[in-house]
């Protein structure tokens, strides 16, 4: 049973370009999650989605960022214009549902690190 | 709002000596705890978590960790540390939205030989 998929696992990009992370969560799986890590830093949550749903983007930027969760495939999260304080570590989580009263275990991917030039 | 500190950045020991990491966390209710283990290169692994019962929990690679409620700490132990424990470990508790999870900034576990 394969784990939760992110590629690419590293990804350089310059200043300006559009970087795509990848996501695929565990099988039977519907709940995705991302968090961002900063260096030196621990994880902050930054979108929960559903499959076709975003159900909570609060820790997103409003500008340049966005995710989605399609039907069929992977989850993505777009950085449109990346810029040198996007560089840092990006991961994925999954659920098989969100819990009840949230007792759900959130299980991680190894995280994909952008560098941005 | 929901916090959660890990005061020790790296943290050396002695292959074969007793490990304890600390973690306070702040919350209102009744937390739900988690540590995380990070290796090189690898994604993030649940040691253990506590959600409600025994306030001490066993884990896995042989951890535990222990809630006090009243010193808001879920620190993690193990009685012996091996050379493959050296990594980093990250404390978390969730939210209020009963899924975000809030992290500490992680503690680098480094192995003496």
């Amino acid at each position: 049973n394969a784990g939760v998929m992110q590629n690419p696992r590293h990804l350089v990009r310059r200043r300006g370009q559009e970087a795509r992370l990848r996501c695929s969560p565990m099988k039977g799986h519907s709940h995705v999650y991302w968090y961002r890590q900063l260096p030196e830093e621990g994880l902050k949550f930054m979108v929960y989605l559903q499959k076709e749903n975003i159900i909570d983007e609060s820790g997103m930027p409003k500008e340049r960022f966005s995710a989605e969760f399609p039907k069929e495939g992977p989850s993505i999260l777009r950085i449109q214009q990346v810029v040198r304080g996007d560089s840092a570590a990006y991961f994925c989580a999954s659920s098989p549902d969100r819990g009840l009263e949230g007792k759900n275990i959130q299980y991680f991917g190894a995280g994909t690190r952008l560098s941005v030039l | 709002a929901q916090s959660v500190t890990q005061p020790d950045i790296h943290i050396t020991v002695s292959e074969g000596a007793s490990l304890e990491l600390r973690c306070n966390y702040s919350y209102g209710a009744t937390p739900y705890l988690f540590w995380y283990v990070q290796s090189p290169g690898q994604g993030l692994q649940l040691l253990l978590k506590y959600f409600s019962g025994d306030t001490l929990v066993q884990g896995i690679k042989g951890f535990e960790a222990e809630f006090k409620r009243s010193q808001s700490s879920f620190n993690l132990r193990k009685p012996s540390v091996h050379w493959s424990d050296a990594a980093e470990y990250f404390c978390a508790v969730r939210g209020d939205s009963n899924y975000q999870l809030i992290w500490g900034a992680g503690t680098k576990l480094i192995i003496k030989p």
